[in-house]
């Protein structure tokens, strides 16, 4: 069964940086797009971006969406099993849930077909 | 913001058919890209109802259905049940933002 756990939500201030974690499990993740997903208190749903595996076609290139390209970095430890967010530079406007998610591991589309419990940012001062 | 837009709210009783418009552009939905509908349930991660326009994750109801057509993708719910009452959120690709995955605006279903 997979199991997505993220970790390292908290309080920060504007400026600050945090980094977030997602322990996977019940799939291989070295052969898994993964994404980060986030909501903003009583807001909608936000594609924040997305790494693709390291097989020789994906290359475990990374895309991020327009707000935080250049802030954030996505990356993988593969040997742990675990999927980070490096967010820097943060803005009260980051502020927000943030899901991991897998990219069509069960249904080979480009949905998102697994979600965490999610974990809750706070950029204030 | 969302390049995909949706109803705020609608709502049936008991048993009733509804349905969630999801209007796009030439460059997400009409460009041919598939739409994914989703179900969040309050205070709960969002789960995947609909993937590839129109197919149904294993343990999804037949009671919900997905189509496309043109730059518009639908998502029906027949025989309305009270935990159906939640906020379905469709989502696409977009080829005009740098190869962005685009979430609709969000709608909430209320369960008469």
């Amino acid at each position: 069964e997979v199991h997505l756990v993220e970790s390292g939500g908290g309080l920060v201030k504007p400026g600050g940086s945090l980094r977030l974690s997602c322990a996977a499990s019940g799939f291989t993740l070295s052969n898994a797009w993964m994404s980060w997903v986030r909501q903003a208190p009583g807001k909608g749903l936000e594609w924040v971006g997305r790494i693709k595996s390291k097989t020789k076609t994906d290359g475990g290139t990374t895309d991020y969406a327009a707000p935080v390209k250049g802030r954030f970095t996505i990356s993988r430890d593969d040997s742990k099993s675990t999927l980070y967010l490096q967010m820097n530079s943060l803005k009260t406007e980051d502020t927000a849930v943030y899901y991991c998610s897998t990219v069509g591991v069960s249904t080979g589309g480009y949905d998102f077909d697994y979600w965490g419990q999610g974990t809750l940012v706070t950029v204030s001062s | 913001q969302s390049v995909l837009t949706q109803p705020p709210s609608v709502s049936g009783a008991p048993g009733q058919r509804v349905t969630i418009s999801c209007t796009g552009s030439s460059s997400n939905i009409g460009a041919g890209y598939d739409v994914h509908w989703y179900q969040q349930l309050p205070g709960t991660a969002p789960k995947v109802l609909i993937y590839g326009n129109t197919n149904r994750p294993s343990g999804v109801p037949d009671r919900f259905a997905g189509s496309k057509s043109g730059t518009s993708a639908s998502l029906a719910i027949t025989g309305l049940q009270a935990e159906d009452e939640a906020d379905y959120y469709c989502q696409s690709f977009d080829s005009s933002l740098s190869g962005s995955y685009v979430f609709g605006t969000g709608t909430k279903v209320t369960v008469l």
